[in-house]
């Protein structure tokens, strides 16, 4: 059980692409999935918290006309990566629980997105 | 907010060795310290998690302990496998936080056939 869904696995797109990435709880429901972004060689860093039917909390300096997140149901959140340029090229991660209190955590296996 | 601090970086064993890791945390209110598991090319795993209520857990080769005092914790991996190589993430959360996880900065483990 927990089982998380990420698609795609990995994209390359040409510098000013909008790219959108789904993140599915496949076997249970979320009402909270977060979203991450980890760099080579280093740790996960929260970009944001996914809220099913409402607007999403970003983190503190992360711009939320940037990365648009959107949770429409409890299985599904999607982050839109707008206007993608090469130093937005990253492995984002999304995360959801079983639980209200979002406790434990289980991640799908990421999205490499390569911007040339 | 929440700042949490891994060592060693790395970590180099002989299999069959022990692996520990350790993390350290500022605020007083986190209550839940999940530890995961990433490989290559991976989404994060998790392999035990503890909360602070409790000081220690085990689950077979793997043990975390926690001391809320000193507000830091450590994972044990006891007769060391090949296939334990991987980054390892501790992370820390609190409830008033929304339960959000912040991480560790990792430690890539080797283990040495």
């Amino acid at each position: 059980g927990a089982v998380v869904s990420q698609h795609p696995s990995r994209v390359i797109c040409k510098s000013g692409t909008s790219v959108k990435i789904e993140c599915r709880s496949l076997d249970f429901q979320a009402t909270t999935m977060f979203w991450y972004r980890q760099f080579p060689k280093q740790s996960l860093m929260l970009m944001a918290t996914s809220n099913e039917g409402s607007k999403a909390t970003y983190e503190q300096g992360v711009e939320k006309d940037k990365f648009l997140i959107n949770h429409a149901s409890l299985t599904l959140s999607t982050l839109t990566v707008t206007s993608a340029h090469p130093e937005d090229s990253s492995f984002y991660i999304c995360s959801a629980s079983t639980r209200r209190g979002n406790q434990p955590q289980h991640f799908g296996d990421g999205t490499r997105l390569s911007i040339l | 907010g929440e700042n949490v601090e891994q060592h060693p970086s790395t970590l180099s064993v002989q299999e069959g060795d022990s692996a520990v890791i350790k993390c350290t945390y500022s605020d007083s209110a986190s209550n839940y310290f999940p530890w995961y598991k990433q490989e290559l090319g991976k989404g994060p795993q998790l392999i035990i998690d503890i909360r602070s209520n409790v000081g220690e857990k085990k689950d077979q080769r793997i043990a975390v302990t926690l001391n809320k005092t000193a507000k830091h914790f450590s994972l044990h991996i006891t007769e060391t496998q090949p296939e334990d190589s991987a980054v390892y993430f501790c992370a820390a959360s609190f409830k008033a936080a929304g339960n959000k996880l912040t991480f560790g900065g990792g430690t890539r483990v080797l283990v040495k056939p």
